[in-house]
């Protein structure tokens, strides 16, 4: 069976420092992999998708990147934090349905 | 973007059944989803339906879909306190997007 995992779970970073946050899926093959904030207003906001290796797609320009150096490996990258950044990071993958992991609690002071 | 549309707040006394709705605008939507969402926890995938249904049934969860009017709705029966959380409908057309609903929030009241 396929599972997601994300780390870590939560994070408390200061202003100005550089993120890192990593999505990898077990069981499943060149899975499409998303990335999405959640505000504390409740709404799903999509960050990034890609559908291969080395193929990124930006769905909101902002100080955040992303990567996918292997097949089922998705990192969200900053190099600078800013206080709006703060939010829960979901990862999820995708075929036909879309699963998701079990998010990331960053907290940008 | 596609709208996908649902009310924010729905409370239900422990037992009875809810009803939450969602209304969405792309009329190529191929499959419509609802997840659940606990606190501080990822989404979970409860049902989903595709276009060419007109109702799913799995266990205490009912998916009626009406594709003329573009709405979609999820009933729990017998709902429970475990069904506190907020519920998420999304569609797919077939590509690599999902759109959300901002979700509902169930409330069950023991």
């Amino acid at each position: 069976s396929q599972t997601i995992h994300q780390w870590p779970a939560t994070l408390v970073q200061p202003v100005g420092s550089p993120l890192s946050l990593e999505c990898t899926v077990e069981g499943t093959s060149n899975p499409n992999l998303y990335w999405y904030r959640q505000a504390a207003g409740r709404g799903l906001q999509l960050l990034f998708y890609s559908v291969g290796i080395g193929q990124i797609s930006s769905e909101v320009p902002q100080n955040l990147s992303a990567s996918r150096p292997q097949d089922r490996q998705f990192i969200l990258s900053s190099k600078k934090l800013l206080l709006s950044d703060s939010g829960f990071y979901l990862c999820a993958w995708s075929a036909q349905k879309q699963f998701f992991g079990p998010g990331t609690r960053l907290t940008v002071l | 973007g596609e709208d996908v549309e649902q009310s924010l707040f729905l409370s239900v006394r422990e037992g009875d059944s809810s009803v939450i709705n969602c209304t969405y605008t792309d009329s190529s939507s191929t499959y419509l989803y609802w997840y659940k969402q606990e606190p501080g926890a990822g989404l979970q995938l409860l049902t989903y339906i595709f276009s060419n249904m007109d109702m799913k049934q799995d266990q205490r969860l009912t998916v009626l879909l009406n594709k003329k009017d573009k709405h979609l709705s999820l009933r729990i029966a017998d709902t429970q306190t475990g069904d506190s959380a907020i519920y998420f409908c999304a569609e797919n057309a077939g590509g690599n997007q999902f759109y959300f609903g901002t979700g509902t929030s169930l409330t069950v009241i023991p």
